[in-house]
């Protein structure tokens, strides 16, 4: 079973508008922790936002927030006031606290359109 | 800031040469991971180094070794390169232990094998 579902190859964003990009995980560990990655069309893979299974509160880092819903086992990201600078490949990923690995979804490339 | 290099950006090697791809960290990581990058399917290990010396095999480790002799350096070496072989190669390191600890990519290596 995949660990890290993410069912949206392609979306499309008006600028200024919000948008969700959808994460499912699975995983039977207790402690886990959520990340997303932003990569750009130079490839570089850029850190966005984390979420801790034991955290109460969504994360947020300025226009980016995670819709954590544990029982649903998704970890959506939200971006707020897209920019045309937004568009990207977006990764989310996890890591059990068994192990050292980073599972990844295949990923959501965003287009915002001007 | 962290920084994790990889000793190219792109590379054409003929069928059959032997590839090797480095990369470095600086943040004395402990752990170490080689990934490749595909349309469609996003970031599949290769493999990852939890300790000098000490390595494990990820989802596609068939055409692939790896050498880790020491703490900051990770090569992933292609014995006889092959046309499927060409794809986005990506390193990343990232700290042990709590599931907090996010991990760092390099600039990516785009590999062509003619």
């Amino acid at each position: 079973a995949q660990k890290i579902t993410q069912t949206q190859p392609g979306m499309f964003v008006q600028e200024k508008e919000a948008v969700t990009l959808d994460c499912t995980y699975d995983t039977s560990d207790q402690s886990y922790g959520l990340f997303w990655y932003k990569q750009p069309s130079s490839g570089e893979m850029i850190f966005l936002i984390y979420q801790g299974s034991y955290d109460e509160q969504n994360a947020t880092e300025g226009r980016y927030s995670l819709n954590f819903q544990k029982a649903r086992k998704s970890a959506n990201l939200v971006i707020s006031a897209s920019q045309l600078g937004d568009s990207a490949m977006y990764f989310c990923a996890m890591r059990e606290e068994t192990g050292n690995q980073f599972y990844f979804g295949t990923g959501t490339s965003l287009t915002v359109i001007p | 800031d962290v920084k994790v290099t990889q000793s190219s950006r792109y590379l054409v090697k003929r069928t059959g040469e032997k590839v090797f791809l480095e990369c470095v960290q600086d943040m004395d990581h402990e752990n170490m991971f080689w990934y490749r990058q595909d349309p469609g399917l996003g970031l599949r290990l290769i493999y990852f180094s939890y300790d000098v010396k000490m390595k494990e095999k990820g989802d596609i480790p068939e055409g692939y070794s790896v050498s880790r002799e020491k703490k900051e350096r990770f090569s992933l070496i292609l014995e006889s390169a092959s046309t499927n072989q060409t794809s986005m190669y990506l390193c990343a390191s990232s700290y042990t232990g709590a599931v907090t600890y996010e991990q760092y990519f390099g600039p990516g290596t785009r590999l062509t094998v003619t």
